[in-house]
């Protein structure tokens, strides 16, 4: 299948740093990568759509001032947790589809802890 | 939008018996529907879909099965095993028109294999 590569893997900050999160699709171009957060023993939740060359889609309730996306290539998405709060610690993980639809590959996750 | 409910959120069963895992979903424009298995702290993978033309789908000791009247759709995993036990999601999107949507996700459920 195919492969989605997030990094790092985990990272831990201190209150009010910002912190990046890259997505990368290893051997296809996706034009639409996803990211969701998913707090411990949840599910995963969509927070925003990123689009190639445009402005990422945010769900309802996901600030897009504080988790910035960039999808600057088509084989590159980056999330930015910006002025990161212990209430954002969470595995933030990514996702794109080689076809732009159909099956969904998911990066290795990135777990958040913000002290 | 789209809202997927899954039960049961934790299902034991004794090893080599079945496991049946049901999820709805909300939007009857919906047309594909994946089932991830999740490991503590790993990337959710597929293990089976199925898209809105098809009633049943069956992979080896796994099976899903649709029905689009009644909006909903069921895992069935057969003769489970020990290493079958993880956090199951089902999850709900729309695909078509040339892009790819983002997945809805049911809650989980966390299948345990009693030896």
């Amino acid at each position: 299948g195919a492969v989605v590569s997030q990094h790092p893997s985990w990272v831990i900050c201190k209150s009010g740093t910002s912190v990046k999160i890259e997505c990368r699709s290893l051997d296809f171009q996706a034009t639409t990568m996803f990211w969701y957060r998913q707090f411990p023993k949840q599910s995963l939740m969509l927070m925003a759509t990123s689009n190639e060359g445009s402005k990422a889609t945010y769900e309802q309730g996901v600030e897009k001032d504080k988790f910035l996306i960039n999808h600057a290539s088509l084989t590159l998405s980056t999330l930015t947790v910006t002025s990161a709060h212990p209430e954002d610690s969470s595995f933030y993980i990514c996702s794109a589809s080689p076809s732009g639809g159909g099956e969904l590959f998911f990066g290795e996750g990135s777990r958040l802890t913000v002290l | 939008g789209e809202n997927v409910e899954q039960h049961p959120s934790t299902l034991s069963v004794q090893e080599g018996d079945s496991a049946v895992i049901k999820c709805t979903y909300s939007d009857s424009a919906s047309n594909y529907f994946p089932w991830y298995k999740q490991e503590l702290g790993k990337r959710p993978q597929l293990i089976i879909d199925i898209r809105s033309n098809v009633g049943e789908k069956k992979d080896q000791r796994i099976a899903v099965t649709l029905n689009k009247t009644a909006k909903h759709f069921s895992l069935h995993i057969t003769e489970t095993q020990p290493e079958d036990s993880a956090v199951y999601f089902c999850a709900a999107s729309i695909l078509g028109g040339g892009g790819a949507d983002g997945l809805t996700f049911g809650k989980g459920t966390h299948l345990i294999i009693q030896p």
